[in-house]
Order: C-alpha cells, then sequence, then structure tokens
C-alpha cells in the first residue's frame, strides 16, 4: 500500500562516474515517468514506460541517458560519464492508464544526484 | 509547443490573508490543467484538476477555474494558513496524448503567523 518509492534519496559522484536511480512504483499502476527537477525549476519530462516499453523517451537529453523498465514494474535510469550540469533531482511518478482518460501521477521522493 | 507560465515568487502573505497565484497556458490542442504542491521535504503531490473549459477544481480551500478565453488557471484561497507554505506548480496535459504533464516553474508560498 506504499506510494511510489526512490532510491537511492541522495547520490554524490565524481564527473565521469555512472550512477543508477531506482524507482519502485505503486503496484497495479502500468505508466511510470521520469523527470528531472532542477532548482527553481518545474519538473522535465524525460522518459515515459507503458508497461514495459518505453512509450517515449522525448525528453532524453542525450545518449548518456537511458532507463529501463524489464518486468513492467521497478524502473532504473542510467546516467553514463555524469558531468556537473546533471546534478538535479531525478523524480519518478507513476499512474494508472486508460484511453481516453486523464489519469493522476504520484510522485516519489525523488533522488537528488550531486556530480562534483 | 506546450508552455505554462506562473507568476514569480516568492509571495509572502500573512496567515488569513488571500491568496492568487496566476498560471497561463499555451496549447495546441484541449489540456487538462493541474495545479501541484511540493511542501518541504515531500513530493509533488497533486492538488486539483479541471478537465474541460469553466470547471472549477477545489481541494482543502483552494479554488482554481480552467478559463479558455483568457488560456488561464490562476488558484485562489480565501485564507491561508502557515501550513499552506510550499511550491506550487501549475501543469497543462494535451488530451489524446500521452497525458504527458508540462510544468511551470513553480511558485513559493511563504506564510508568516
Amino acid at each position: 500500500g506504499a506510494g511510489v518509492s526512490q532510491t537511492p534519496s541522495n547520490k554524490v559522484t565524481e564527473k565521469g562516474k555512472y550512477v543508477e536511480l531506482r524507482c519502485d512504483p505503486i503496484s497495479g499502476h502500468t505508466a511510470l515517468y521520469w523527470y528531472r527537477q532542477s532548482l527553481g525549476q518545474g519538473p522535465e519530462f524525460l522518459i515515459y514506460f507503458q508497461g514495459t516499453g518505453a512509450a517515449d523517451d522525448s525528453g532524453l537529453p542525450n545518449d548518456r541517458f537511458f532507463a529501463v523498465r524489464p518486468e513492467g514494474s521497478v524502473s532504473t535510469l542510467k546516467i553514463q560519464r555524469t558531468e556537473r550540469g546533471d546534478s538535479a533531482v531525478y523524480l519518478c511518478a507513476s499512474s494508472l492508464t486508460g484511453a481516453g482518460r486523464v489519469h493522476e501521477q504520484f510522485f516519489g521522493p525523488g533522488t537528488r544526484l550531486t556530480v562534483l | 509547443g506546450d508552455s505554462v507560465t506562473q507568476m514569480e515568487g516568492p509571495v509572502t502573505l500573512s496567515e488569513e490573508a488571500f491568496l492568487t497565484i496566476n498560471c497561463t497556458y499555451t496549447a495546441t490542442g484541449y489540456p487538462s490543467l493541474f495545479w501541484y504542491v511540493q511542501y518541504p521535504g515531500e513530493g509533488l503531490q497533486l492538488l486539483l484538476k479541471a478537465t474541460k473549459a469553466d470547471d472549477k477544481g477545489s481541494n482543502k480551500g483552494f479554488e482554481a477555474t480552467y478559463r479558455k478565453e483568457t488560456t488561464s488557471f490562476h488558484l485562489e484561497k480565501g485564507s491561508v494558513q502557515v501550513s499552506d507554505s510550499a511550491v506550487y506548480f501549475c501543469a497543462l496535459s494535451e488530451r489524446g496524448g500521452s497525458y504527458i504533464p508540462t510544468f511551470g516553474r513553480g511558485t513559493s508560498l511563504i506564510v508568516h503567523p
């Protein structure tokens, strides 16, 4: 009955390193979204999964960013060769889906990534 | 493309004051409109929504009316409390698509006792 959870809550890494951020959505939610929120900005869309497949990855800034959701539940956002500009809070959200209806997205608390 | 413009913050009010946070939008289609709130140390949560013109969303004393003619969705509350201190985000989501919301930059509200 828990909400969306994200781990770790904080991640500090060095420039050039690889990081993985994990999201556990609400059970039964088939849609999963990743966002990035920079300081003083609203969440910026990265990628959206419907089940196991990435239905829309148009928000990924470049090919250093990749996300998977192999079993249609947990998702991992992967960032290669991190840069200082990647520092932000990475948010995950999940929702039910249904054709022709707008479903509320439930957000996790986010992972604060700091690249030194 | 779609966009959302919110008034800049912070908005600083005394308890029991009237609150308005302005939000206007640009959309290619006929979007649904949302206000999300982010309390200190917590994740975003949906505050209210409206899916068609002239609909009024309301929750926890907050209200917003979908005004298609002025492309606006201003957030109002008649009497704010210290516990309303948070960051408020206006957002829109196009129907018929994947419902990925486009967020505004957020407006910080600080309520003093």
